[in-house]
């Protein structure tokens, strides 16, 4: 079973418009870390933004924040004010506390271009 | 500078070749981890390590070798390439705390298997 699901390939936005990408998980385990990467077509992997399972907060890192719904095993990235500069690929992933790897799950990836 | 560099950049060789990419970090991190990038699969582990003494494969091992030179050096190795290896593959970085500490990647090598 997919541990990380972004249901969107692709999506649209207008310059200076909100937008959110979607991203589900699947994990038992009680302690993980939600993490947001942003890919640019120069192909580097930028981290974006981090959520704990038990932070109580959503977080927020300048533009970016994530919507935490726990209950609903979902962490959607919203990216406020686009610009041009954020069409890129975006994924989503997760780390598990109980995995002795550190090693990071990923998703497949959103395609975000915005419009001018 | 960058803090986790990736050489060479691109790299083009044919089936069977024996091929090294290296990968050296100067942010101090214990863990390294080395990752293959498909079209439409996200990004996939191939081996990791926590120190230059403890490395481990990752799900997709197979192909692949890796030698931990130093704390600041990790590099994976292609025996005998394959077109299927064909991939962008990164290098990644993290300190061991917990959940919270984000994996830093290296700009990637493009690899192209003829």
């Amino acid at each position: 079973a997919q541990k990380i699901t972004q249901t969107q390939p692709g999506m649209f936005v207008q310059e200076k418009e909100a937008v959110t990408l979607d991203c589900t998980y699947d994990t038992s385990d009680p302690s993980y870390g939600l993490f947001w990467y942003k890919q640019p077509s120069s192909g580097e992997m930028i981290f974006l933004i981090y959520q704990g399972s038990y932070d109580q907060q959503n977080a927020t890192e300048g533009r970016y924040s994530l919507n935490f719904q726990k209950a609903r095993k979902s962490a959607n990235l919203v990216i406020s004010a686009s610009q041009l500069g954020d069409s890129a690929m975006y994924f989503c992933a997760m780390r598990e506390g109980l995995s002795n790897t550190g090693k990071l799950i990923f998703g497949q990836g959103t395609t975000l271009q915005v419009k001018p | 500078d960058a803090d986790v560099t990736q050489t060479p950049r691109n790299r083009i060789t044919k089936t069977g070749k024996r091929i090294m990419l290296e990968c050296s970090q100067t942010k101090g991190h214990d863990r390294m981890y080395w990752y293959r990038q498909d079209p439409g699969l996200g990004l996939r582990l191939i081996y990791y390590s926590f120190d230059v003494k403890d490395i481990n494969k990752g799900e997709i091992s197979d192909g692949y070798s890796v030698s931990r030179q130093a704390q600041a050096k990790f590099s994976l190795s292609l025996e005998s390439a394959i077109p299927n290896q064909t991939a962008l593959y990164f290098c990644a970085t993290s300190d061991p705390v917990g959940t919270a500490s984000p994996q830093y990647f290296g700009p990637g090598t493009r690899l192209l298997v003829l």
